[in-house]
């Protein structure tokens, strides 16, 4: 059965200290990885799509890396407004890629 | 752009009641979805779309019902709630063929609701 882990559940930052969330899949045939970003009482926002072992995308002070098994969101130097829930998730099985199956999400807490 | 917008925003129903989640969006996504979130399972997929008058199943599709008598509306139906239906409800679309610059879901801000 296709599966997707995200690790840490949660994760406490100080300001300016990185880190790295994780994304682990066990799906045929990857037709894509997805980020997205989620705040506290809002839908869920797109960050990146991954497609192939060793893309790798940034946006601001995030980057996201793709390999067979698994994909990282790492974080340089984040702030308190980088708090938030990621979540990732891949398309379900035998479908297109607009049918996602999510993971449980990491909520991330940056403190000043 | 209004995008995906969903009402109402917030509901109590008692068990055994019925009522509809609505879900309209401005932009033209062939693909709409229905997800649930709860604490400790993630979104999982309850219904989806892929035009007017085509709808499918997703993980979770039992006690909801759905239509799609247009492009821009995707509702979604309790029609006898039950305390497990207690949940955050996002809807979501996209065109339905990606390219680079379209494979993105676009969600509305969700319905809160409580079965008691």
């Amino acid at each position: 059965e296709d599966q997707v882990t995200q690790s840490p559940e949660a994760l406490r930052l100080q300001e300016g200290e990185s880190s790295s969330l994780n994304c682990s899949y066990t799906v045929s045939g990857l037709r894509g990885l997805f980020w997205y970003r989620q705040d506290p009482g809002k839908g869920p926002e797109f960050l990146f799509t991954l497609y192939s072992a060793g893309e790798e995308k940034e946006k601001e002070r995030l980057k996201a890396t793709l390999t067979k098994k698994e994909s990282f969101l790492h974080i340089t130097a984040p702030k308190p407004e980088d708090s938030a829930t990621y979540l990732c998730a891949v398309p379900l099985a035998r479908g297109s890629n607009y049918k996602l199956t999510f993971g449980k999400g990491t909520l991330l807490t940056v403190n000043p | 752009n209004a995008g995906v917008t969903q009402t109402p925003k917030f509901q109590v129903l008692k068990t055994g009641q019925s009522m509809t989640l609505q879900c309209a969006q401005d932009m033209n996504h062939e693909y709409m979805s229905w997800y649930r979130q709860d604490p400790g399972m993630g979104l999982r997929l309850i219904h989806y779309s892929v035009g007017a008058g085509i709808t499918d199943q997703g993980e979770v599709p039992n006690g909801y019902n759905v239509s799609r008598s247009t492009t821009e509306d995707f509702p979604l139906r309790l029609l006898s709630a039950a305390p497990s239906q207690t949940s955050v409800y996002f809807c979501a679309s996209r065109n339905r063929i990606s390219t680079a610059t379209n494979e993105k879901l676009f969600f509305g801000s969700g319905t809160q609701l409580s079965v008691l």
